[in-house]
């Protein structure tokens, strides 16, 4: 099973948002929408944005979404703040796990 | 509150075994089966496994048959995960996580929504 792809880097100015991609095939994105969101601050571990590709948990900004279209997920921030700078990993998870490369979002 | 405390972090020497404790509390530990998930240091995220802690069943990534082995101990809400054969590739963070989702008929399906702060495991002579 290949990884998720996801771009390398993104980046944006407070307040503006941002969409970060995450591409797969028929057989994970596209086919379930099990897609889920993660965010990594430096030397912290995960922390669960989004899930089932759209569902926010409990406690994470409504700035955060999750959309999918064909094989491809994405995640949009919205108003951008300071403290979204960190690493976003999308994960297809139906029966296999897989992990998409991790983008790092600077905000400017 | 729901937390997954683990162990300290672990140097070893090429060709040994390390055993990384992951301790479950705030919720009912047989309910949710548990990942583990490695970063080697500036890299991304690797499955490595599953199990369930009620029934204690495994199921490991290919890359790593042979070389993981998953257990629980229910007595203490306590997973467990053991990877012998250590290389300096082996070098990573391991982080356990709690399976938001469902099991059937041998998969499972969902996301992590509980994860642990990580064990630091260096592989060094």
């Amino acid at each position: 099973q290949s990884a998720l792809t996801q771009p390398a880097s993104v980046s944006g100015s407070p307040g503006q948002s941002i969409t970060i991609s995450c591409t797969g095939t028929s057989s994970d994105v596209g086919s379930y929408n099990l897609v889920s969101w993660y965010q990594q601050h430096p030397g912290k571990a995960p922390k669960l944005m989004i899930y089932e590709g759209s569902k926010r948990p409990s406690g994470v900004s409504n700035r955060f979404s999750g959309s999918k279209s064909g094989n491809t997920a994405s995640l949009t921030i919205s108003g951008l703040q300071a403290e979204d700078e960190a690493d976003y990993y999308c994960c297809s998870y139906a029966g296999i796990v897989v992990f998409g490369g991790g983008t790092k979002l600077t905000v400017l | 509150q729901v937390q997954l405390v683990q162990s300290g972090a672990e140097v070893k020497k090429p060709g040994a075994s390390v055993k990384v404790s992951c301790k479950a509390s705030g919720y009912t530990f047989t309910s949710y089966y548990m990942h583990w998930v490695r970063q080697a240091p500036g890299q991304g995220l690797e499955w490595m496994g599953i199990i369930n802690p009620s029934g204690g069943s495994t199921s490991y990534a290919q890359k790593f048959q042979g070389r993981v082995t998953m257990t629980r101990d229910t007595s203490t809400s306590t997973v467990y995960m053991e990877l012998s054969s250590l290389r300096s590739e082996d070098t990573a963070v391991y982080y356990c996580a709690r399976i938001l989702g469902y099991c059937s008929g041998g998969s499972c399906y969902g996301a992590f929504d509980i994860w642990g702060q990580g064990t630091m495991v260096t592989v060094s002579s």
